[in-house]
Formats: structure tokens, C-alpha cells, sequence
């Protein structure tokens, strides 16, 4: 079955250096990933999504790439803030299916 | 901003009770899903629901587990007979369309089984 692997729990920066948080999967490559924010006892909030043929998209001071032939998906939060501390979900659909899985979420501290 | 909005934010009951947890989805999307957190854990996918019926349901929503969408507005969870290992947080999610892929997910209730 289809699997996603967030392989740091927990990272810790120093405020302005750039967080880079990393998604693997296994099995067969979704159309899209995307990448949620969450906040203790929140729910999760929609950041970016990037599609299978695409390498690279930004938004703001968020970038994400997606290299299907690592099967792998790189976070970036550049110029961060003690704002920026959160955890961040990867997610994907399963081709052929109808339901999305997440990862364990990397929990991200920016420190001050 | 239009919001997804859950109720009740929190629910104890006693093992063997029912439970409902409700949602009001955004009121144009189309597609519907409930989700569950264990404190600590993943986000799980529990089921999804499109034009009135069950898209797909994982292996944790046997039998106990049912949805509803009752009206145009409320998208409901009913589990029947509740366990100790329920507890969790259980967020409801909807998105706009089949092109629209983002998920907009709503603050989640915390059921407490004891």
C-alpha cells in the first residue's frame, strides 16, 4: 500500500535561516502532493499543492519541488519566523482511489 | 472567508454510547471527508462522501462508523457503540470539485471516551 515517510519528526532553526522539510513515498507516484500546516489542536490548513509535472512551485516565501524519480518532495520555508513554527503534513491521493494519506508531519520550531 | 465549522468542539461519553459529531462543509463543495488523530499520531483517513454516498472508507471504519448528509448543509459522523481507543480528535474536511484537490479542513472535535 502506498506509504509517505516524513523522515524528521522535529527540526529546529534559527530565526531568517531557510527550513527544509522532506516527503518520501513508496509505490507509485501520485498526480500531486500537497502540504498542510498544522497547529496543536488545530486542524490542518492547505499551503501548496504541486502536480507531478511540475518541479518547482512558490508561494510567498513557500517552495516546494517534487522529483517522482526519488519519489520525493522537498519543503522549503525561506527567511523563517518564530510565526513559521508549526508542524507540516504531506499528503497524497493513491492513484485510484478515493481518499488522501498523510504523513507523521514534521514539527518545526524557529527559534527567536 | 468561508469556513468549515464543527460541533461539538468536545465530547465525552461512556464507552457503548453513540456519538454524533457534526460539520457544516463549505456550502459549494462537493466533496466530503472525516478524518481522525489519535493525540500524537498521524492523520488518518477515515471516509470520504460525493453525491450522496461513500467514495471510499478506510479499514478503521467498520461497522460502528456511518455517515450522513442529512440536508444541503450538515455532513455527520454517527459511531454506535463507542470504544476507549475512539478517543481522538476528529476533523471533517471538504473540498470544492474533482479539479479542486485542496482540502479545507474545520477545528476538529475531541471525543473523550471514558
Amino acid at each position: 500500500s502506498q506509504k509517505i515517510e516524513q523522515n524528521s519528526e522535529a527540526l529546529n532553526i534559527q530565526e531568517g535561516k531557510t527550513a527544509t522539510l522532506t516527503c518520501n513515498y513508496t509505490n507509485y507516484s501520485p498526480a500531486y502532493l500537497q502540504w498542510y500546516r498544522q497547529d496543536p489542536g488545530r486542524g490542518p490548513v492547505f499551503l501548496l499543492l504541486i502536480r507531478e509535472n511540475e518541479k518547482e512551485k512558490r508561494k510567498e516565501r513557500l517552495k516546494v519541488t517534487f522529483d517522482t524519480t526519488l519519489k520525493q518532495s522537498l519543503f522549503h520555508i525561506t527567511a523563517s519566523q518564530p510565526a513559521d513554527s508549526a508542524t507540516y503534513l504531506c499528503a497524497l491521493d493513491p492513484p485510484g482511489t478515493y481518499k488522501y494519506i498523510f504523513g507523521t508531519g514534521t514539527r518545526l520550531k524557529v527559534l527567536a | 472567508e468561508p469556513e468549515v465549522t464543527q460541533t461539538p468542539s468536545h465530547q465525552v461519553t461512556q464507552m457503548g454510547q453513540e456519538v454524533i459529531l457534526r460539520c457544516v462543509p463549505i456550502s459549494n463543495h462537493l466533496y466530503f471527508y472525516w478524518y481522525r488523530q489519535i493525540l500524537g499520531q498521524k492523520v488518518e483517513f477515515l471516509v470520504s462522501f460525493y453525491n450522496n454516498e461513500i467514495s471510499e472508507k478506510s479499514e478503521i471504519f467498520d461497522d460502528q462508523f456511518s455517515v450522513e448528509r442529512p440536508d444541503g448543509s450538515n455532513f455527520t459522523l454517527k459511531i454506535r457503540s463507542t470504544k476507549l481507543e475512539d478517543s481522538a480528535m476528529y476533523f471533517c474536511a471538504s473540498r470544492q470539485s474533482g479539479a479542486t484537490y485542496e482540502q479545507y479542513f474545520g477545528p476538529g472535535t475531541r471525543l473523550t471516551v471514558t
